[in-house]
C-alpha cells in the first residue's frame, strides 16, 4: 500500500483556476470512486472538501470541484482566493478495508 | 454538532507504548452509520491512515502498522482509543481522530490533533 502521488506544490494568482492531481493505481483510485479531498491550514486539522470523487459537503464553496480519469483524481479550485492557500490531501479506498492518503500539495496564492 | 477531542501523553519513550483516547461529544459513538478512525501526521509530512473501528468492535488497520496497533471502543464513555507499541522516533507525529462514513468514505469532523513525541 503506497501513498497516492500528488505534486509537492502548485501556485496561482487570485481569480485563476488551479488543478491538483492525485495519482494512484488500479488497486485504489482506478477501481473505486471513493476519493476524498482535504484542506489543511497551518496548525489546523484537515477539513473535508470533496467526497466520492466529486461531491461537495454542505458549506463547501462551489469553487471546489473534483473529477477522476483512470488512475488519477483531480481537485480544481476556480476563482482562487487568498484563503485557499493551504495544503491539500487526497485519500482513496484501497481495498480490503484500508485507506491511503496522498503526500499532500502546498497551494500558494501569489 | 459532533466534536472529537484527543487526549494522552505528549511524550513517550522509545520501545514503549503510545496510548491516546478520543472523546466524542454531540453525538453517540454507537451510531450505526459511522466508523471512527485514527490518522497521524509526522512534522512537516503528509497524512497516514492508522486504522478505524466500528462501535461493535470491528477494526481495520493499516497493513504497515498492523503488528503494533490496537484500537478499541468504550461506548459507555463515548470514547475510542489507540495503542501503538514499540514506538520509535519515526512515530513522532500529530495524531488525529476523526469520524468516518463508510461507502461514501470520508473523514469528518476531525479532532484538533495532539502531538506525540517519541524521545528518551
Amino acid at each position: 500500500q503506497s501513498a497516492l502521488t500528488q505534486p509537492a506544490s502548485v501556485s496561482g494568482s487570485p481569480g485563476q483556476s488551479i488543478t491538483i492531481s492525485c495519482t494512484g493505481t488500479s488497486s485504489d483510485v482506478g477501481t473505486y470512486n471513493l476519493v476524498s479531498w482535504y484542506q489543511q491550514h497551518p496548525g489546523k486539522a484537515p477539513k473535508l472538501m470533496i467526497y466520492e470523487g466529486s461531491k461537495r459537503p454542505s458549506g463547501v464553496s462551489n469553487r471546489f470541484s473534483g473529477s477522476k480519469s483512470g488512475n488519477t483524481a483531480s481537485l480544481t479550485i476556480s476563482g482562487l482566493q487568498a484563503e485557499d492557500e493551504a495544503d491539500y490531501y487526497c485519500c482513496s479506498y484501497a481495498g480490503t478495508s484500508t485507506w491511503v492518503f496522498g503526500g499532500g500539495t502546498k497551494l500558494t496564492v501569489l | 454538532q459532533v466534536q472529537l477531542q484527543e487526549s494522552g501523553p505528549g511524550l513517550v519513550k522509545p520501545s514503549e507504548t503510545l496510548s491516546l483516547t478520543c472523546t466524542v461529544s454531540g453525538g453517540f459513538i454507537s451510531s450505526s452509520s459511522y466508523y471512527w478512525g485514527w490518522i497521524r501526521q509526522p512534522p512537516g509530512k503528509g497524512l497516514e491512515w492508522i486504522g478505524s473501528i466500528y462501535y461493535s468492535g470491528s477494526t481495520y488497520y493499516n497493513p504497515s502498522l498492523k503488528s503494533r496497533v490496537s484500537i478499541a471502543v468504550d461506548t459507555s464513555k463515548n470514547q475510542f482509543s489507540l495503542k501503538l507499541s514499540s514506538v520509535t522516533a519515526a512515530d513522532t507525529a500529530v495524531y488525529y481522530c476523526a469520524r468516518f462514513l463508510p461507502h461514501s468514505d470520508w473523514f469528518d469532523p476531525w479532532g484538533q490533533g495532539t502531538l506525540v513525541t517519541v524521545s528518551s
